[in-house]
């Protein structure tokens, strides 16, 4: 199963972008990869997810590498609210076509006034 | 829709002590699962459930039971409480299971489990 590695925290101000990297070397060709985040102790919410290409939507941007072996998620304007400790997780398939996500410690980032 | 509710929010069990949380979900989801999430930890699968009648062990699943009588339902059981239990526990849902690119997961919004 391919694991993920991401910065144990991250800090950005108020306004800017907040870009957060993470690894996964492993990934093999049909696992996504999804970001979640978890505030304060709330159930974790979804984010985004991609396979190959870039993919935005309300929330960020995820841009993904060539080789897939790494990803950025891009939150374009954070506010005080982003806050929150986020998750970069690869999908994985089991033989019987369920799914299940494996959650790593992931990266608390802190956003600045 | 109330999208994924469980219950309860809190509890504190002695040793030994046997209870069910509860998870339910109206968004007609065929794939449930139940998390814990340990102080400063990430959340790790306890038992999954792909559909009605349908359950598995994830990465903990030991201490704990689970069963699917419903669509709407998937309780989770301790048996005999630990202190290692203590723990937050998250309960979620997808629509699907069967490849799609869209399995994005819905949470609740936790149970606070305290074992003395």
């Amino acid at each position: 199963d391919a694991k993920t590695t991401q910065p144990t925290s991250m800090d950005c101000a108020e306004g800017r972008a907040a870009n957060l990297p993470c690894n996964h070397s492993t990934i093999s060709g049909n696992e996504y990869v999804y970001w979640y985040r978890q505030i304060h102790s709330q159930g974790p919410q979804y984010i985004i997810h991609g396979l190959k290409n870039n993919e935005t939507n309300e929330m960020a941007s995820l841009i993904i590498t060539e080789d897939r072996k790494s990803s950025t998620l891009i939150l374009p304007h954070a506010t005080l609210r982003d806050t929150a400790v986020y998750y970069c997780i690869v999908r994985h398939r089991r033989m019987d076509s369920s799914y299940k996500l494996i959650f790593g410690s992931g990266t608390r980032l802190l956003v600045r006034p | 829709n109330a999208g994924v509710t469980q219950t309860p929010k809190f509890q504190v069990l002695k040793t030994g002590q046997s209870m069910t949380l509860q998870c339910a979900q109206d968004m007609n989801h065929e794939y449930m699962s139940w998390y814990r999430q340990d102080p400063g930890m990430g959340l790790r699968l306890i038992h999954y459930s792909v559909g009605a009648g349908i359950t598995d062990q994830g990465e903990v699943p030991n201490g704990y039971n689970v069963s699917r009588s419903t669509t709407e339902d998937f309780p989770l059981r301790l048996l005999s409480a630990a202190p290692s239990q203590t723990s937050v526990y998250f309960c979620a849902s997808s629509y699907g299971s069967s490849g799609g690119a869209t399995d994005t997961q819905y949470f609740g919004p936790g149970t606070r489990l305290t074992v003395l």
